[in-house]
């Protein structure tokens, strides 16, 4: 069965300053990543995806992320802050096709310090 | 560009009542999964639908039960209601058999909350 773990329960950031999230998966196959954002009380919402192809992503919002395969990380990535990215970011995993259902890691809250 | 909806947006019951939530997919996604997120937790897998066939099954307890109608829409009927059933249900899309893109489009959710 896959896994997600998110090292970091609550990271706080200078607005402007660059950030990097952590995630690690455990999957024997090639999983699809995905990271997701939720802001308090409301849905989530899809930053960025991999399936195969080309390891770094780009993503919504300014977002990247990098798949690198050796390490089981598949980490988030922005270069310069701003107070809305202010949210609970999660990380996610999928198995592919029959059985697509994601499975996420415990989440990580960004706080953003003017 | 239209989006998963889900109603109601917040539903109060009190124990042992019984309770429906409903979810409408993006235009042309065939597929529906259902997640639960506790208070603090990340979202748990529940149940999922293909072409109204069920496709997967997480922890959904037995008091649960879903199904996906003709027009893709999808319903989950929670029965016997416990405290610990609050949470916020979210209701995903995919266009997965149309399109074999894997990729999943989350409604707002509805906070269930049982008194």
């Amino acid at each position: 069965a896959q896994s997600v773990t998110q090292p970091d329960i609550h990271i706080t950031v200078s607005e402007g300053a660059s950030l990097e999230l952590r995630c690690n998966y455990s999957y024997g196959a090639t999983p699809y990543l995905f990271w997701y954002v939720q802001s308090p009380g409301q849905g989530l919402q899809l930053l960025l995806k991999y399936f195969s192809g080309d390891t770094l992503v780009q993503g919504i919002k300014g977002f990247e992320a990098e798949f690198k395969r050796s390490q089981s990380s598949f980490n988030l990535r922005k270069p310069s802050v701003h107070w809305s990215d202010a949210a609970e970011y999660f990380c996610a995993v999928g198995a592919g096709f029959g059985n697509e259902k994601l499975t996420f890691g415990t989440g990580t809250r960004l706080t953003i310090i003017p | 560009a239209a989006g998963v909806i889900q109603s109601p947006r917040h539903l109060i019951k009190e124990k042992r009542e019984t309770a429906t939530l409903k979810c409408y997919p993006i235009p042309r996604h065939d597929t529906v999964y259902w997640y639960q997120q506790g208070p603090g937790q990340d979202p748990q897998f529940l149940i999922s639908f293909y072409e109204k066939m069920q496709s997967d099954k997480g922890s959904i307890p037995d008091r649960f039960s879903a199904q996906q109608f003709s027009d893709y829409h999808s319903e989950l009927n929670m029965s016997s209601l416990e405290l610990g059933d609050s949470a916020l249900y979210f209701c995903a899309s995919s266009p997965l058999g149309q399109q074999g893109k894997y990729e999943q489009y989350f409604g707002p959710g509805t906070r269930l909350t049982v008194t």
